[in-house]
């Protein structure tokens, strides 16, 4: 079951702020962030596990509710670099192994 | 190196041809993946192998046959496709979860853009 990612866009001058939320309606054993620019494969950010562990990567950072089945990726002071579409990937309690179910994505445009 | 690398980058075929993608990773990693990608869309899993053996197929056409001849390779055999299987082929491998408990960061290939004419 594929989960649900909002905004699907959002338009940002550099310097400022944003967060993309990632929540699934089945309970979660994990949640992966991604980050794919036009034409590049898909670079990994971060992977957020179950009791709620918050993981950072220099300015983006993210948290998981594992009550709420949700995560949510913040991007603090988002540069030029942070455009892209960035996608969830969420595993799934009693799921199988290796298997990863992608949002439908993000797409984040940072504006000089 | 943390490099998979897929080859070839773009490729055109015809309805009866047969190709192959294939994909290379010197990590070390035992858990290889192929995904579809359509434009503006995720990636999509399609199959993984652990220990170069096939332990998901995600109800993929027999057009498509995977094969892992050893640790570091992955190809994709390719046959008989139709138009709708144009799309971005991903390969990716990351450490197997077994010796990590959980399933482990990914590292993807660039692709190979699939045009079936």
């Amino acid at each position: 079951q594929q989960p649900v990612q909002s905004p699907q866009a959002v338009i940002l001058r550099e310097g400022e702020d944003a967060v993309i939320n990632c929540s699934s309606s089945k309970a979660l054993y994990s949640v992966h962030w991604y980050r794919q620019k036009h034409g590049e494969a898909p670079v990994f950010l971060m992977i957020l596990l179950k009791g709620g562990e918050q993981k950072g990567h220099e300015k983006i950072s993210a948290s998981f509710n594992e009550k709420k089945q949700q995560s949510s990726l913040y991007l603090t002071a988002s540069q030029l670099s942070y455009s892209g579409t960035y996608f969830c990937g969420t595993e799934y309690s009693g799921g199988s192994n290796y298997k990863l179910t992608f949002g439908k994505g993000t797409l984040l445009t940072v504006n000089p | 190196d943390t490099e998979v690398t897929q080859t070839p980058k773009h490729l055109v075929m015809g309805m009866t041809n047969k190709k192959s993608l294939k994909c290379e990773q010197h990590m070390g990693h035992r858990a290889m993946y192929w995904y579809k990608q359509k434009a503006k869309k995720p990636p999509e899993l399609m199959f993984v192998y652990s220990y170069e053996k096939l332990s998901i197929n995600e109800s993929v056409p027999s057009r498509f046959s995977p094969e892992c001849p050893n640790s570091s390779l992955l190809n994709l055999h390719l046959h008989a496709l139709q138009p709708e299987d144009s799309a971005l082929y991903l390969c990716a491998s990351s450490q197997d979860r077994s010796v990590q408990g959980r399933y482990t960061e990914a590292f993807f290939g660039q692709g190979t853009r699939l045009t079936v004419v």
